[in-house]
């Protein structure tokens, strides 16, 4: 089956640093790479994602790029602000499957 | 905006006792799936169902763990009897499936067994 790998496990940046997260997978057939924010007791949340036939994807000050031959992915935020701090998780999807990675806890420094 | 619910958000039992989990998915979603997190192993796939048949239930123990879908609108997850080690936050999540991609969780449900 697939597995997804995530580093770091975790960062802390200077407000409006940029943060990068990375991940990688073992399945070829993997098609869909979603990314999860999830606050302190909240349900994670779906912030981007990216297709297998697409090399990269941006919305405001998220990016996610991808790397088929390599099998990775990542997850780019720019000018950090207090409230990206969260824990990030990464996902592959294989068939019906979801497989995720470990998580990044990432603290943003006022 | 169209979430995933759950109920109930907060469960306390003791150890023996029954615990049964809800989830209404997104109407139209064809995908239901049941995660638990806990600190030590992050998020576990348990079971996932596509048009209301279980396709992989693999993650549960299978002696007291049990996941089902009565209908398009309700799946629930059982445990019984319910161990301290079970303590965790099960979310449940809903997608349309492969073509589609998307997965969008629910709020889960925290359990604490005594």
């Amino acid at each position: 089956g697939e597995n997804v790998e995530q580093h770091p496990s975790t960062l802390s940046v200077q407000e409006g640093d940029s943060a990068v997260i990375k991940c990688t997978y073992s399945d070829s057939a993997s098609n869909y790479f979603p990314w999860y924010k999830q606050e302190l007791g909240k349900r994670p949340q779906l912030i981007i994602d990216i297709r297998s036939n697409v090399g990269e994807k941006k919305d405001q000050r998220i990016a996610v790029t991808l790397n088929k031959t390599a099998k990775h992915f990542s997850l780019h935020i720019t000018e950090t602000q207090p409230e990206d701090s969260a824990v990030y998780f990464c996902a592959a999807r294989a068939g019906n499957q979801f497989y995720f990675g470990t998580g990044t806890s990432l603290t943003v420094i006022p | 905006d169209a979430r995933v619910t759950q109920t109930p958000r907060d469960k306390v039992t003791e150890m023996g006792q029954e615990v049964t989990m809800r989830c209404q998915p997104i109407l139209g979603h064809n995908t239901v799936f049941w995660y638990r997190q806990t600190m030590m192993q992050g998020l576990e796939l348990l079971a996932y169902f596509r048009n209301r048949a279980p396709l992989d239930d693999s993650g549960m123990p299978k002696d007291r763990f049990s996941a089902e879908m009565p209908d398009a609108t309700l799946a629930t997850l059982k445990i019984q009897p319910s161990e301290p080690r079970d303590s965790a936050v099960y979310f449940c999540a809903s997608g349309l499936g492969p073509s589609r991609g998307e997965q969008l969780f629910g709020p889960g449900t925290r359990l604490t067994v005594l």
